[in-house]
């Protein structure tokens, strides 16, 4: 079976520039979230969905955060515009609402804001 | 936010000892899990503990979920060069049905062969 894929794998991009991250989830599940890990911070959950909904975004960092989930198999995170310190490694996990409590992640987006 | 105190930090060992490692909580978790992050990839669930008291193992690793609900530790036994990485423990508070995990900062384990 298919693990959670997540693209890019790298990014590099400018400061002011705007980054779309794209995750598929695992066929079958229906919660999905959005973790950013930093050296600093650890992992830190961003905003999770839940049959598509959005149920929790209370850790989106500020506004120029979004994330949508327009079917089962798909969402995005966008950063616009970027900034240097958003720079940090994000990663998209799911689970099956029988066992939610056990995620499984991608293999995360490496972003770098010059 | 709800935070895991996990600890130490990092560990460097030879290989074929024994690691230790735990994480503490203020509040009361009604789940418990560890998960294994290798460089480059995304963390891989290792063991879930799911009642007070627990022993779980899984091959060289054991886990245990505290009697209190407060605490879990993970020890792992005769080391290899392979169990480097960062160990992550997880928790689900007790009172919030199905919420979202929350994650400890990581035990950065080293393996001096």
């Amino acid at each position: 079976d298919a693990g959670v894929i997540q693209s890019p794998r790298h990014e590099v991009t400018e400061m002011g520039q705007e980054v779309t991250l794209r995750c598929k989830p695992i066929s079958g599940h229906d919660y999905l979230f959005w973790y950013r890990q930093t050296m600093m911070r650890g992992l830190e959950l961003l905003i999770y969905f839940n049959n598509n909904v959005p149920i929790d975004d209370s850790g989106m960092p500020e506004d120029r955060f979004s994330a949508k989930m327009p079917n089962a198999s798909f969402s995005t995170l966008k950063i616009q515009p970027s900034e240097p310190r958003d720079s940090a490694v994000y990663f998209c996990a799911s689970s099956s609402h029988s066992g939610s409590r056990e995620l499984f992640f991608g293999e995360g987006s490496r972003l770098t804001v010059l | 936010g709800q935070q895991l105190n996990q600890s130490p930090q990092s560990m460097f060992i030879q290989e074929g000892e024994d690691v230790s490692m735990n994480c503490t909580s203020s509040s009361i978790f009604n789940t418990w899990l560890w998960y294994k992050q290798d460089p480059g990839e995304g963390p891989v669930l290792l063991i879930a503990l799911y009642k007070a008291g627990e022993l779980t193992s899984n091959g060289r690793l054991t886990a245990q979920f505290g009697i209190t609900r407060k605490d879990s530790f993970l020890n792992i036994s005769a080391s290899i060069p392979s169990d480097v990485g960062i160990y992550f423990c997880a928790g689900q508070l007790s009172t919030s049905g199905n919420t979202p995990l929350v994650f400890g900062k990581g035990t950065r384990l080293s393996v001096i062969a």
